[in-house]
C-alpha cells in the first residue's frame, strides 16, 4: 500500500511568503505528526494530530506556523511570512492508531527561504 | 537542551565488521527507545526499538542494547553491508499523555565500505 505522501517536495520561498505544505497519511491511520530538521541535526517534534483533533502543537516555534487536519485525513502546515530560520526539511509522520504506534514518516518537504 | 545525544556524527566500517552506534539521553523519565535509519531524500524508517524493562532486544542483525544506569544505548549491526549506509537516529517518545512526541538525537552517518 502507499506510504505517506508530502507535497511539494521542494520549496523555494522569498522572505515573507507565506507557504503551505501538505501531508497525505496513511490511509486509516488516526495519528499524524509534524517535524522540522534543520540541516544536520535530528527531526524536532512541532505538532501531533488525532484525528481532527489537534492534541500537542508545543513544538510550533512562533505564531506564524500554523498546522491542521479538518477532516482526519490530509493535514496542511501553514508557515505565515516565512523567514530564513524557517529553511529545514519537514516531516510528516503517520500512526495507525494513538502516540504509542510506530510512527511511518514521508520524504518530506525540504523548504528554502531565500 | 539536548536530551537524546548522539556523539559520533560519523562512523566508518567493512563490510563484514560489526558497526556500533551510541546513543545518551539525560531525561531518567523515557521508558522506550527507537532506532530509525534514513536514506537520502526519503523519511526515516523505524528499525528497531526497546522498553526500559529490558537491557537487550535484537532483530535479525540488528541488537540495540540499554544501560539504564548509564543512560545509554546501543545499536550494533553484525554483519554490516554496504546497503546499511545511511544516517541513523536513536530516539525516545516524551511519554505521558505526549508520547508521540519523539525527540531525536543528531544522528549518526554510517558508511560500510565493501
Amino acid at each position: 500500500g502507499a506510504g505517506v505522501s508530502q507535497s511539494p517536495r521542494y520549496k523555494v520561498a522569498k522572505r515573507g511568503q507565506d507557504v503551505a505544505l501538505r501531508c497525505d497519511p496513511i490511509s486509516g491511520h488516526v495519528s499524524l505528526f509534524w517535524y522540522q530538521q534543520a540541516l544536520g541535526q535530528g527531526p524536532e517534534f512541532l505538532t501531533y494530530f488525532q484525528n481532527e483533533a489537534q492534541l500537542d502543537k508545543s513544538g510550533l516555534p512562533s505564531d506564524r506556523f500554523f498546522a491542521e487536519r479538518p477532516e482526519g485525513s490530509v493535514s496542511t502546515l501553514k508557515i505565515q511570512r516565512t523567514q530564513q530560520e524557517d529553511s529545514a526539511v519537514y516531516l510528516c509522520a503517520s500512526s495507525v492508531r494513538d502516540s504509542r504506534d510506530t510512527q511511518y514518516f514521508g520524504p518530506g518537504t525540504r523548504l528554502t527561504v531565500l | 537542551d539536548q536530551q537524546v545525544k548522539q556523539n559520533s556524527p560519523s562512523l566508518s566500517v567493512q563490510e563484514g565488521r560489526i558497526s556500533i552506534l551510541n546513543c545518551d539521553y539525560t531525561n531518567s523519565m523515557f521508558d522506550y527507545f527507537l532506532w530509525y535509519k534514513k536514506y537520502p531524500a526519503e523519511g526515516p524508517t523505524f528499525l528497531i526499538s526497546i522498553s526500559s524493562i529490558k537491557d537487550k532486544n535484537e532483530d535479525g542483525r540488528f541488537t540495540v542494547f540499554l544501560n539504564k544506569s548509564a543512560k545509554h544505548l546501543s545499536l550494533h549491526i553484525v554483519p554490516s553491508q554496504p546497503g546499511d549506509s545511511a544516517v541513523y537516529f536513536c530516539a525516545a517518545p516524551a511519554g505521558g499523555t505526549s508520547y508521540g512526541k519523539l525527540t531525536f538525537g543528531q544522528g549518526t552517518i554510517l558508511t560500510v565500505h565493501p
